[in-house]
């Protein structure tokens, strides 16, 4: 079974750029999540979609954040304008949601904004 | 609103020597707990879960760890590390909500030696 897919794996910009990342679920999978994870902490949930619909985004800074998942399958990250401290590792992850507790990571996205 | 503690940010060991590494929540509710590690590079992998039942969870790579109740706690056990060991590990925790959102500690990175 192939596991969660992100892309691209690595990611330089100048503050103020605009920069996507993707993410593909593990097929069949219906709840997909995206993390911030910066250096030396814990990933931080942004974002929860059950299908193509959002569950939580009360931590997703939407001056500048947005995501979507269309077609209830893979999903789009991106941040505009970026800034310093948006420097981290985004990860995705992806279960069947209803009664699956155990969440399928993505090797994430390193971010470093300059 | 819960919360994760990882005390120890880096634990070092040497290579055959027991280990382990503690975590401590806090929830007004029920909770789901987790132990993930991070491989360098790579995506989180999870080790270990406990949902209900006996305390005592066993998990893959020789690894286990106990959940109690009352000091809140669920630290992750290894009786003999090896090298291959050396990485990240996270613990988290899910409220018993349906959404499986996670609360991960800090971390505590792992560093055996030879």
């Amino acid at each position: 079974e192939a596991g969660v897919a992100q892309s691209p794996r690595y990611k330089i910009i100048e503050k103020r750029q605009s920069v996507a990342f993707w993410c593909n679920p593990i097929s069949g999978h219906a709840t997909l999540y995206w993390y911030q994870q910066i250096l030396g902490q814990g990933p931080k949930l942004l974002i929860q979609f059950q299908n193509n619909g959002v569950v939580d985004d009360s931590q997703l800074p939407k001056d500048r954040f947005s995501a979507e998942r269309l077609k209830g399958v893979d999903s789009t990250l991106k941040i505009q304008p970026a800034k310093l401290e948006d420097s981290a590792v985004y990860l995705c992850a992806s279960n069947n949601g209803g009664a699956e507790e155990t969440q399928y990571f993505g090797p994430g996205t390193r971010l470093l904004v300059l | 609103a819960q919360s994760v503690t990882q005390l120890d940010s880096q634990v070092p060991v040497f290579e055959e020597a027991p280990v382990e590494l503690r975590c401590n929540y806090s929830s007004s509710v029920s909770v789901y707990l987790f132990w993930y590690v991070q491989y360098p590079n790579k995506g989180l992998q999870l080790l270990l879960k406990y949902l209900s039942g006996s305390t005592l969870v066993k998990g893959i790579n020789g690894f286990e760890a106990e959940f109690n109740k009352s000091q809140t706690s669920f630290h992750l056990r290894k009786p003999s590390v090896h090298i291959s060991d050396t990485a990240e590990y996270f613990c988290a925790v899910s409220p018993f909500s349906g959404t499986y959102k996670y609360i991960f500690g800090t971390g505590t990175r792992l560093k055996v030696l030879a």
